[in-house]
């Protein structure tokens, strides 16, 4: 069974751009959430998804936006990138219903310079 | 005051050790508690899962819940050089939603020493 899969894994972008990011769940999988990691805040959440409907949201800004698409993948888009944003930007897979665990790729290594 | 709190370490402990590693939090209402291992670069893997409190074994881990204490422990028998890595805890309120918001411990960095 495959497991997460993150696109890129890794991205340098320049002050003012965008990005976008790529998460494939594990099949069958329905929710996605995303997470920022960092060495100073560690994981902090940012969205989730189930059946391309957002069900929850951090305490990020506007310029962080996400989506998923019927197939369950998701991206997720920074725009006007600042350098904090450098991170480690992760995605969990779940099933999405009650006690069921949340499964990690390996991340996307954004830096922005 | 974070929700959850963990020791950074760096915690270094001899080949063969038992190590315990800690969270604190401050949120009554968090019913799921989770326990991740990180290797440098990598994503976390989940190593266990629990519901309220209460202990589970799982191989050389056994994860405890004491929610009238608010606190969590990841045991870790007979400790291996693999074991090194940054130990996360999670927990969340599924509660209402069902939706997945884990809060997460900043981490503790594990070295074991062969």
């Amino acid at each position: 069974k495959a497991g997460v899969t993150q696109t890129p894994r890794y991205l340098i972008k320049t002050r003012g751009q965008q990005v976008t990011l790529s998460c494939s769940p594990i099949s069958g999988h329905r929710s996605v959430s995303w997470y920022q990691q960092t060495p100073g805040q560690g994981l902090q959440f940012l969205f989730e998804y189930f059946s391309e409907t957002q069900r929850n949201k951090g305490n990020f800004p506007g310029r962080f936006s996400g989506r998923q698409f019927s197939n369950s993948r998701s991206e997720m888009n920074v725009s006007t990138l600042e350098l904090g944003d450098s991170a480690l930007y992760l995605c969990a897979s779940s099933s999405g219903g009650r006690d069921t665990e949340a499964f990690f790729g390996q991340g996307t290594r954004l830096t922005v310079v | 005051q974070k929700e959850v709190e963990q020791d950074p370490g760096p915690l270094s402990v001899p080949e063969g050790a038992i190590v315990s590693l800690n969270c604190t939090y401050s949120n009554s209402a968090f019913q799921y508690f989770m326990w991740y291992r990180q290797y440098s670069r990598k994503g976390p893997e989940l190593l266990m899962y629990t519901y309220s409190s209460g202990n589970k074994e799982d191989g050389r881990f056994t994860a405890q819940v004491d929610k009238s204490s608010k606190y969590i422990s990841l045991f870790i028998r007979d400790s291996q050089p693999s074991d090194s890595a940054t130990y996360l805890c999670a927990m969340s309120d599924q509660r209402t939603s069902g939706t997945y918001k884990y809060i997460f411990g900043t981490g503790t960095r594990l070295k074991v020493l062969a």
